[in-house]
């Protein structure tokens, strides 16, 4: 079965330093998603990608957060000046269609020191 | 007031119960709903769809109610593998495109 990975699984930073999370989505798929996870608390929407360029983002997705399609089966966050409170698990998530199903990933644990 | 809300458990039940949970959201223009499951450190997946009329699959039935912007979710003859987090979702279209919104979930335990 088709599944959304993502690389690294865990990424320990130290903090001002610019950090990049990796994801694969299914390879269909257009929709793209990052979401985030602050331990214990709830899932958080950053951001929308579709047709190389951002759909919707969140309050969350400041400056300091970019997104990118680099090749026909990348999609990338990245963080450019990490904080010790973009420590999290982040999550991207893709769907075939715009109603689709939004099938997620395992998630990148990032840790900043 | 939260977009989702929902109580934060944890419910702990015998194998067998039947147990149900709530969901409140606040945005009236919320057009699509769903239940999503959460294992502890893993990824959310989607358990069910949500719509108006209630469905049903196998032992899992959802219900919404849009006049009060409630949702539930039954779980009947509970297994130990239902022992997971269950998050309410909910979004909107806004252009055409979709985000959604999770609530905070309800841990289950389900005990032998």
């Amino acid at each position: 079965e088709p599944e959304v990975t993502q690389t690294p699984s865990h990424q320990v930073t130290q903090m001002g330093q610019e950090v990049i999370l990796r994801c694969v989505p299914i390879s269909n798929h257009l929709y793209f998603y990052w979401y985030r996870q602050i331990l214990g608390q709830k899932v958080e929407f950053l951001v929308s990608f579709y047709n190389n360029e951002i759909s919707e983002k969140s309050e969350i997705f400041d400056d300091q957060f970019s997104v990118e399609r680099p090749d026909g089966s990348n999609f990338t966050l990245k963080i450019r000046s990490t904080k010790l409170e973009d420590s999290a698990m982040y999550f991207c998530a893709s769907s075939e269609d715009q109603g689709g199903e939004q099938f997620f990933g395992p998630g990148t644990r990032l840790t900043v020191l | 007031r939260k977009e989702v809300e929902q109580d934060p458990g944890p419910f702990n039940v015998p194998e067998g119960a039947t147990v149900a949970f709530n969901c409140t959201y606040s945005n009236s223009a919320s057009q699509s709903f769903f239940w999503y499951r959460q294992d502890c450190r893993k990824e959310p997946k989607l358990l069910m769809s949500v719509y108006s009329s209630g469905n049903e699959d196998g032992r899992f039935t959802a219900q919404l109610n849009r006049a009060s912007q409630y949702i539930s979710l039954l779980i009947r003859d509970s297994k130990l593998s239902d022992s997971a987090t269950y998050l309410c979702v909910v979004s909107r279209w806004t252009g055409g495109r979709r985000a959604l919104t999770f609530g905070s979930g309800t841990r289950l335990q389900v005990q032998p």
